[in-house]
């Protein structure tokens, strides 16, 4: 099974400024994609991570807010641009592990506080 | 596009009883089912996976979900309920097996044990 790494797990933010989420894999999967979980709420998907290529993005989210890297098949970064207090959230990284029978992981979260 | 109804937001279960926790799909083509687990502070851990084949699925922790295509539920199941099981379930909907494992989570149920 792949084991998914995030950092940090958890950060308090300063209102306009942006932090970057970094995911780490320790295996090659073929699908990264961050999903966000607003307080008390379900996850809702950011976007799909593509690899050397620019990320697909759900309604509701852009580049300019979330831009988001893929350097690789293990290592991808979510940025929270410009933040707000209604950008705290959890933010989960996943990827698919076709490996494991195309099992979906999630990593543990980054918990961002925005004040 | 799919969603996902888990029907109840909160459940208190005595210790030792069993359990059922319910979730409803909507989903034009062959559902990609899941269940996950998130303890508090922690991340999604799965539980269980329905791709194809037997309706019944057996998963970790002694939980187990049934497919039934009829009703489109995937409602999951544990004969006997330990302390630890305390946490937040999300069913999930994936968009297709192959090349675009987005999922559509449900808002959760969290699940509350009492000795």
């Amino acid at each position: 099974s792949a084991v998914i790494s995030q950092k940090p797990s958890r950060d308090i933010c300063q209102r306009g400024t942006s932090l970057t989420i970094q995911c780490q894999v320790d295996s090659q999967v073929t699908m990264m994609f961050w999903y966000r979980q607003q307080p008390g709420q379900s996850l809702t998907l950011i976007a799909t991570a593509n690899q050397g290529s620019e990320a697909t993005y759900e309604s509701g989210f852009v580049i300019d807010k979330f831009p988001i890297s893929r350097p690789n098949l293990t290592f991808s970064t979510l940025t929270v641009s410009n933040m707000s207090p209604e950008d705290s959230s959890i933010y989960l990284c996943s990827g698919i592990d076709r490996d494991s029978g195309n099992t979906i992981y999630f990593g543990e979260g980054s918990w961002l506080t925005v004040v | 596009a799919q969603s996902v109804t888990q029907p109840d937001i909160h459940i208190t279960v005595s210790e030792g009883a069993s359990l059922e926790l319910r979730c409803n799909y909507s989903y034009g083509a062959t559902p990609y089912l899941f269940w996950y687990v998130q303890s508090p502070g922690q991340g999604l851990q799965l539980l269980l996976k329905y791709f194809s084949g037997d309706t019944l699925v057996q998963g970790i922790k002694g939980f187990e979900a049934e497919f039934k295509r009829s009703q489109s539920s995937f409602n999951l199941r544990k004969p006997s309920v330990h302390w630890s099981d305390a946490a937040e379930y999300f069913c999930a909907v994936g968009a297709s097996f192959f090349g675009n494992e987005k999922l559509t989570f449900g808002t959760g149920t969290r699940l509350t044990i009492i000795p």
